[in-house]
């Protein structure tokens, strides 16, 4: 149990739905990343959020937004869902920002596009 | 184009034998990392090196980073079982915080 924490672990909806994501990041940890798999792409940075300002940026779409509330828990938000954002989205999270910190990372939330 | 290039990018071997995995890139990096991701969960991580020709060994693992902080590498020596998982290295470079992901290779040891 890495201490971070996901929810939904599963969600299907259909194409034009908006979904949002949650994450808990471990106590303590002021840094929270969002991450994309997929099979033919793999693991891709999105967005990450430190002590709830934006520090860096990814190819995260216009379509996707994220922000980290004063609690440190973050939510990623998806709209105008395609089938091609079907993925597994996993939240991680770090104590600082430092390049060479460990990331702790969630279970991750399977998103299902039909 | 991924920033980082492993290969191979599935290996299948027998329990006892040896193997090697590659992570490269045409990019220098301050650190880089090597996770481990297995079925239904999120990668964990193995080991960070962050200076150039770095060796570090953790059991029957040894990971090395390149003397031009450009590439690396981590062996396993008499492979087992539980060492099946999908082998990711992630870097990040001088000039920004993002941590990029490899596309990962695929390990499966057989008994």
């Amino acid at each position: 149990d890495s201490g971070v924490t996901q929810t939904p672990k599963h969600l299907i909806t259909a194409t034009g739905q908006r979904v949002t994501l949650r994450c808990s990041p471990r106590s303590g940890d002021l840094s929270v990343y969002w991450y994309q798999q997929s099979l033919d792409q793999g693991l891709q940075f999105l967005i990450q959020y430190y002590n709830g300002e934006e520090r860096a940026k990814g190819n995260i779409l216009e379509r996707f937004s994220a922000q980290q509330f004063p609690d440190l828990h973050s939510e990623l938000n998806l709209s105008s869902l395609e089938l091609g954002d079907s993925a597994l989205y996993f939240c991680a999270s770090s104590v600082s920002t430092g390049r060479t910190g460990e990331l702790f990372f969630g279970e991750g939330s399977r998103l299902t596009v039909l | 184009t991924q920033l980082l290039e492993q290969s191979p990018q599935f290996l299948s071997i027998q329990e006892g034998e040896n193997l090697t995995v590659y992570c490269n890139s045409s990019s220098v990096f301050s650190s880089l990392q090597w996770y481990r991701q297995e079925p239904g969960e999120g990668p964990v991580l193995l080991v960070t090196v962050v200076t150039g020709g770095e060796v570090k060994k953790l059991k029957r693992l040894t990971f090395q980073f390149g003397d031009a902080r450009k590439d690396s590498s981590l062996h396993i020596t008499a492979a087992q079982p539980g060492d099946t998982g999908l082998y990711l290295c992630a870097g990040s470079r001088s000039n920004d915080y993002k941590l990029s992901f490899g596309a990962g290779t695929t390990v499966t040891v057989r008994a």
